[in-house]
């Protein structure tokens, strides 16, 4: 039974540059949310996608958009990278229709941005 | 608005002891808690949660949590220490309507000592 996967799981970008992060849910599961982690500090919630559609959005920019694909696979872009992006990406599924189904959460993708 | 507060940034615990990390919340409505943990290099791990039944729950590798509604207080226990329990701990709060956004608390690094 695969788990939640993410990739890459390390990249480098510029300062600038726009970013595509992916995350394939644990097998069952319908949704997705994705988390920042800086240096240090707690996960930060970004958003959370179901049925293809943005449902809640944390405290981020613009910059940060995501999107869900038929099979509940999910993307999270970046644009404009900023030195303070850089950070560790998670990735969490879930199964909505289950209660308290508990989120299940990807290795993530440790990105630089220099 | 609901917050999470984890007291003390780092615990050294010695092999056998007991463990206890401290966790507080602020949340308008009854919350759901959670306690996660991280290893070196990955993502987080579910090792309990409260959704409003008992309110001493039992997790994962002989850990426990007790909510006390009073105290606005979710602490993690584990009676003896072993060297694998050293890793970051999150205590995390959600509010019912928004299952899968979860406000991480800063985390408390553990270290076991021989």
């Amino acid at each position: 039974d695969a788990g939640v996967t993410q990739s890459p799981t390390h990249l480098i970008k510029t300062r600038g540059q726009q970013v595509t992060l992916r995350c394939s849910p644990k097998s069952g599961h319908d949704t997705v949310s994705w988390y920042q982690q800086a240096l240090g500090q707690g996960p930060q919630f970004i958003f959370q996608y179901y049925e293809e559609e943005e449902r809640q959005r944390g405290n981020f920019p613009d910059r940060f958009s995501g999107h869900q694909f038929p099979n509940y696979s999910s993307e999270l872009n970046v644009n404009a990278l900023l030195l303070g992006d850089s950070a560790l990406y998670l990735c969490a599924s879930s199964l909505r229709g289950l209660n308290n189904s508990p989120l299940h959460f990807g290795n993530g993708t440790r990105l630089t941005v220099t | 608005a609901q917050s999470v507060t984890q007291l003390g940034s780092h615990v050294s615990v010695s092999e056998g002891a007991l463990v206890l990390l401290r966790c507080n919340y602020s949340s308008s409505v009854p919350p759901y808690l959670f306690w996660y943990v991280q290893y070196p290099n990955q993502g987080l791990q579910l090792l309990l949660k409260y959704t409003s039944a008992a309110t001493l729950v039992k997790g994962i590798n002989g850990f426990e949590a007790e909510f006390k509604k009073s105290e606005t207080s979710f602490h993690l226990t584990k009676p003896s220490a072993h060297m694998s329990d050293a890793a970051e701990y999150f205590c995390a709060v959600s509010e019912k309507a928004s299952w899968g956004k979860l406000q991480f608390g800063a985390g408390t690094q553990v270290v076991v000592t021989p």
